[in-house]
């Protein structure tokens, strides 16, 4: 069974620096998607960003990116210039590509609270 | 505006009681997942259906049941049998017709048992 961890339970960065949260995961497939999800104090899920396993151009969107490394079972997050507002608890989650409309279980890790400082 | 509803936000449960959280969407969305948030321990699948009529179980199913009758719809009962029932739950869905989609979640169920 698949299986997402994250080793990091807190974090904490100074406004505008940048920093890495990790994510691990464990899975016999190669073919499946990964994500990361931010959770605000409001606890609405949102999702930051995306990667397809079969691309292995890494995914960015604006200020995150990610360091992807199948090989390695590794999907890290970098968050750029953070700010105030990146405050909030970080999701890691995997889903395997079945193919089709089937999608099957969507896994998470643990999280990882984000303190960005002023 | 489509998106994801559940209710109520906050729920109280007498022990021994059966209690049923609603997440409806409006989103045309095939799949549907119910998760279960403690502290310290992220989100833990209960059910999940990627069809009307049929749902599997997840990682921690024991003590709940779902029904999917209609592809909008997808009711968690927390039963008497769940020995700590209290956490917050989320419900999502995921877009049919593209591998890679996102899920949506809805805002959450806070229950508590008193």
């Amino acid at each position: 069974a698949q299986t997402v961890t994250q080793s990091q339970p807190e974090m904490s960065v100074q406004e505008a620096e940048t920093v890495t949260l990790s994510c691990t995961y464990d899975t016999s497939e190669s073919d499946y998607y990964l994500f990361w999800y931010k959770q605000p104090p409001s606890r609405q899920m949102i999702l930051v960003i995306r990667q397809e396993a079969y691309k292995q151009q890494n995914a960015t969107e604006n200020r995150f990116s990610v360091n992807f490394q199948k090989a390695a079972k590794s999907f890290s997050l970098k968050i750029s210039d953070s700010q105030l507002g990146d405050a909030a608890m970080y999701f890691c989650a995997y889903r395997r590509n079945m193919g089709g409309t089937s999608y099957g279980k969507l896994t998470f890790g643990q999280g990882t609270i984000l303190t960005v400082h002023p | 505006d489509g998106g994801i509803t559940q209710s109520p936000k906050y729920l109280f449960r007498k022990e021994g009681q059966n209690v049923t959280l609603s997440c409806e969407q409006n989103l045309n969305h095939d799949a549907m997942y119910w998760y279960r948030q403690d502290p310290g321990q992220g989100l833990r699948l209960i059910y999940y259906s990627q069809i009307v009529n049929d749902f599997q179980k997840g990682d921690i199913a024991e003590g709940y049941s779902v029904s999917r009758e209609k592809k909008e719809s997808f009711p968690l009962t927390v039963t008497s049998a769940q020995k700590n029932p209290t956490a917050f739950y989320l419900c999502a869905s995921v877009r049919a017709g593209m591998g890679s989609a996102e899920a949506f979640f809805g805002q959450g169920t806070r229950l508590t048992v008193v």
